[in-house]
């Protein structure tokens, strides 16, 4: 069975800085990757995902996640953070043709402040 | 926007009563999902279903138990609710690519 990694659990940093969380999964397989995102009572909605191609994927809000695969990494990115990215990130692996089961991440919790 | 629908959204019940979280999604998604979610955890599949009359239980023990009669509708009911039945139950469909729309959640506790 997959499992999936975040190592930062708490985050906190002031707008503008860069932003990178990490997100390392076990998997012998082909997989496909997402991030999550929870804003402050709301749903939790895609960031962004990688299912195969460019191992550098955009997602919405300028955040960015590159695959490496020898890594078993796909980190999360945004050059300058601001206040609104305040939220929980999670990082979710599915194996290829696994049917949509999503194996999650315990979660990363990121605080911007002003 | 999702259009995945949960009710109730906030549940507070005294141990032993029998309780039905309801889940809906107006997309004519095949996949559907739930998972649960302690405060600090990760989420943890607990059922799903890629049909109607087809359920299965996921990587997470659970007490509960889920039907799929129809396409749109996957409630998910406990029979006898314990203090441990306490979490965030968070319902979920896809269609045939491999993405994952989530509803808001219910907030379940049990005294």
């Amino acid at each position: 069975a997959q499992s999936v990694s975040q190592h930062n659990h708490h985050v906190i940093l002031s707008e503008a800085a860069s932003l990178e969380l990490g997100c390392n999964y076990s998997y012998g397989g082909t997989v496909n990757l997402f991030w999550y995102v929870q804003y402050p009572g709301q749903h939790l909605q895609l960031l962004l995902k990688y299912f195969s191609g460019d191992p550098l994927v955009k997602g919405i809000k300028g955040f960015e996640a590159e695959f490496i695969k020898s890594k078993f990494s796909f980190n999360l990115r945004k050059p300058s953070v601001q206040w609104s990215d305040t939220a929980e990130y999670f990082c979710a692996v599915t194996p290829t043709g696994g049917g949509n089961k999503l194996t999650f991440g315990t979660g990363t919790q990121l605080k911007v402040e002003l | 926007e999702a259009d995945i629908y949960q009710t109730p959204r906030y549940l507070v019940i005294g141990t032993g009563k029998k309780i039905t979280l309801e889940c809906s999604q107006t997309m004519g998604h095949d996949k559907m999902y739930w998972y649960q979610q302690d405060p600090g955890m990760e989420l943890h599949l607990i059922h799903y279903s890629y049909g109607v009359n087809s359920t299965e239980k996921g990587d997470l023990s659970s007490e509960s138990t889920v039907s799929r009669i129809r396409t749109e509708h996957f409630p998910l009911t406990l029979e006898s609710a314990r203090p441990s039945h306490t979490s965030q139950y968070l319902c979920a469909s896809s269609d045939g690519l491999p993405m994952v729309n989530f509803g808001p959640g219910t907030r379940l506790t049990v005294l």
